[in-house]
């Protein structure tokens, strides 16, 4: 099984910041890594897919990168709205692997 | 609108059986992979299973594998999830979500919650 390594667990941040996660894929996945947005009392949201691809509706402030076999969900300039929990997907192969998830906070 | 409404939760004993539903409206369900995946109170996200658009392929979790089976019915519009021999640790929130090709989990229901517990 690919299992996927989400850093960090959890992070705070200031409204503005910069913001980075990452996931590393213990094998090679290609491009099929995608991230979601879980709020609290809420279903998960599609955010990046294809590692690059921003999913309709998602604001122009997430993006996805990959770098070998890391992969990262930035945040250009952190919004209150932006507090939630993010996990990755990997989808090249079964089982489907989620990261553990960064449980995002404002500081 | 795309709409995903799970049912069929609730509270069981160990060992017994449960079947989840997952209705989907607003896009042809007969063209698109569904999905199971489960969320533990306070834990992370676990894919349990998925199901090819005509039923050709099938996929399980190790942890159910055995116990639960999907399926599906394109002329409801339903997916649906047998879960027998259900243990404590079963206990989570279940999800549906669809995919495509090269866009998986595209859209989620608003899960359903099963409790295994005596």
């Amino acid at each position: 099984d690919i299992q996927m390594t989400q850093s960090p667990s959890s992070m705070s941040a200031s409204l503005g910041d910069r913001v980075t996660i990452t996931c590393r894929a213990s094998q090679d996945i290609g491009n099929y890594l995608s991230w979601f947005q879980q709020k609290p009392g809420k279903s998960p949201r599609r955010m990046i897919y294809g590692a690059t691809n921003l999913a309709a509706g998602v604001p122009s402030r997430f993006s996805g990168s990959r770098s070998g076999s890391d992969y990262s969900l930035t945040i250009s300039s952190l919004e209150s709205e932006d507090m939630a929990i993010y996990y990755c997907l990997q989808s090249i192969q079964y089982p489907r692997t989620f990261g553990g998830g960064t449980k995002l906070e404002l500081k | 609108e795309v709409q995903l409404v799970e049912s069929g939760g609730g509270l069981v004993q160990p060992g017994r059986s449960l079947k989840l539903s997952c209705l989907a409206s607003g896009f042809t369900f007969s063209n698109y992979g569904m999905n199971w995946i489960r969320q533990a109170p306070g834990k992370g996200l676990e894919w349990v299973a998925s199901i090819s658009s005509s039923s050709s392929y099938i996929y399980y979790a190790d942890t159910v594998k055995g116990r639960f089976t999907i399926s599906r019915d394109n002329a409801k519009n339903t997916l649906y999830l047998q879960m027998t021999s259900l243990r404590s640790e079963d206990t989570a929130l279940y999800y549906c979500a669809r995919h495509s090709l090269g866009a998986p989990f595209d859209y989620w229901g608003q899960g359903v919650m099963v409790t295994v517990s005596s």
